[in-house]
């Protein structure tokens, strides 16, 4: 079985100021990794995922994820955040091809 | 174009009452997750449907937790006797298939058992 470790349950920014949000896993298989976001009183929405092939990953609203599988870390980053990027983030682990483990979120205030 | 729904949004019990919560998949989504997320903690896997056959429930809590999805749409999760610790946002997530494909989720129904 695996476990999500998100190792900073919150996270202050500035505006335009990067943020780095950590997840770390533990599997005996290969996996595959999530990052989802939550606004308040929203649904889970998809930020990126990794599947296979580069282990660099884009996705939306700026967003960037690294897969590193000898740490077994997928963090994700954002150059330069908004106001709006104030929410909730979750990386999440599937060892099969539907059931998600999440780790705890990470909760990112931007300030101006 | 529509999201997955979830009714009710907010929903109160008291201790022992039975409640029933409801998903709306996005159109022609053929798998259907609920997942159970408690206060501070992220999402929990309850079961899983493909089309109306329910693949796994190996995340339901306990016997008083019953999923259906009769029609291969429409999902209701029945929590019977419900107790303190059910307290938790539930959510509900469709996909196109099953795969690796993007899960689509809703915006979850807030269980509050007194």
């Amino acid at each position: 079985a695996q476990s999500v470790t998100q190792l900073d349950s919150q996270v202050p920014v500035f505006e335009e100021a990067p943020v780095e949000l950590r997840c770390n896993y533990s599997s005996s298989v290969s996996v595959y990794l999530f990052w989802y976001v939550q606004y308040p009183n929203q649904g889970l929405q998809l930020l990126l995922k990794y599947l296979s092939g580069s282990t660099l990953v884009k996705g939306i609203n700026g967003f960037e994820a690294e897969f590193n599988k000898s740490q077994t870390s997928f963090h994700l980053g954002k150059p330069s955040v908004h106001i709006s990027d104030t929410a909730e983030y979750f990386c999440a682990v599937s060892e099969g091809d539907y059931k998600l483990s999440f780790g705890a979120g990470t909760t990112v205030t931007v300030r101006a | 174009g529509a999201g997955v729904s979830q009714s009710p949004r907010y929903k109160v019990a008291k201790r022992g009452q039975d409640v029933a919560l409801r998903c709306d998949p996005i159109s022609g989504h053929v798998s259907l997750f609920w997942y159970q997320q408690a206060l501070g903690q992220g999402p929990e896997f309850l079961t899983y449907f493909q089309n109306e056959a329910q693949l796994d429930k190996s995340g339901l809590p306990s016997d008083r937790f019953f999923a259906e999805r009769p029609e291969g749409s429409v999902s209701t999760l029945k929590i019977q006797r419900t107790q303190q610790e059910d307290s938790a946002v539930y959510l509900c997530a469709s996909s196109l298939v099953r795969g690796y494909n993007e899960q689509f989720f809703g915006p979850g129904t807030r269980l509050t058992v007194l």
